[in-house]
């Protein structure tokens, strides 16, 4: 078993619909980071939490700590939200950790 | 500089030479990762620095890989003798120890 699960592992979803992708986690970690990857290659990070929750426009990533779960949120999803979602954890270590990534598709 | 920087950024070699790919990290950044992601694939641990120190290196494939960090900044993987299934977009990332992460574009290797 991996130590970092997500799921979906495709998504397809339609222009407007709120969108969840999920991840768990295994091991004791020190944060958690939800990372895009356009096609092309580049990847920028979305967010990084320890806690809570965090809010940036029509994105929103929760975290349970206790339950090792976090989640991705999109609202109001567009086209232009047609990416690789990936989930990493820091581990104590300072390591970080990857999810096998959500390739997220919203049609027009 | 502003942000991760990777050189070059497409390598095309021949099956059994060497290659060194190099990473600039954002300065002052302590931790340095090296992944790769082959294609269709996700993300791949190989190698991550604290400082110039290696603590771990679980991820490198075989002994044809090795790394290196000098000065708390650039650092070189190189990997010797390179075979086809190496073919993959080596990425880079530093951060700020226990901070966010972020990424160079990445070199991609094809070998041929």
């Amino acid at each position: 078993k991996n130590e970092v699960e997500q799921s979906p592992q495709n998504l397809t979803a339609q222009e407007g619909e709120f969108i969840t992708i999920n991840c768990s986690y295994s091991v004791g970690i020190s944060a958690l980071h939800w990372l895009q990857q356009h096609p092309g290659g580049g990847i920028v990070s979305l967010f990084m939490l320890s806690s809570g929750k965090k809010k940036h426009g029509r994105l929103i990533a929760t975290i349970n700590i206790q339950e090792k779960h976090s989640s991705l949120h999109i609202t109001a999803s567009h086209p232009r939200d047609s990416a690789v979602y990936i989930c990493a954890v820091r581990s104590r270590g300072n390591k970080l950790v990857f999810g096998a990534g959500t390739i997220l598709r919203v049609k027009s | 500089g502003a942000g991760v920087s990777q050189s070059p950024s497409n390598k095309v070699t021949e099956k059994g030479k060497d290659v060194e790919l190099r990473c600039d990290p954002i300065s002052g950044h302590t931790a340095l990762y090296w992944y790769r992601q082959r294609l269709g694939q996700g993300l791949e641990f190989l190698i991550y620095f604290q400082g110039n120190s290696a603590p771990d290196k679980s991820g490198l494939p075989s002994d044809r890989f090795s790394a290196e960090r000098t000065g708390e900044s650039v650092s070189t993987l190189t990997i010797q003798r390179t075979q086809q299934e190496d073919s993959a977009v080596y990425l880079c990332a530093s951060s700020q120890t226990f901070a966010e992460a972020f990424f160079g574009q990445g070199t991609r290797l094809t070998v041929v």
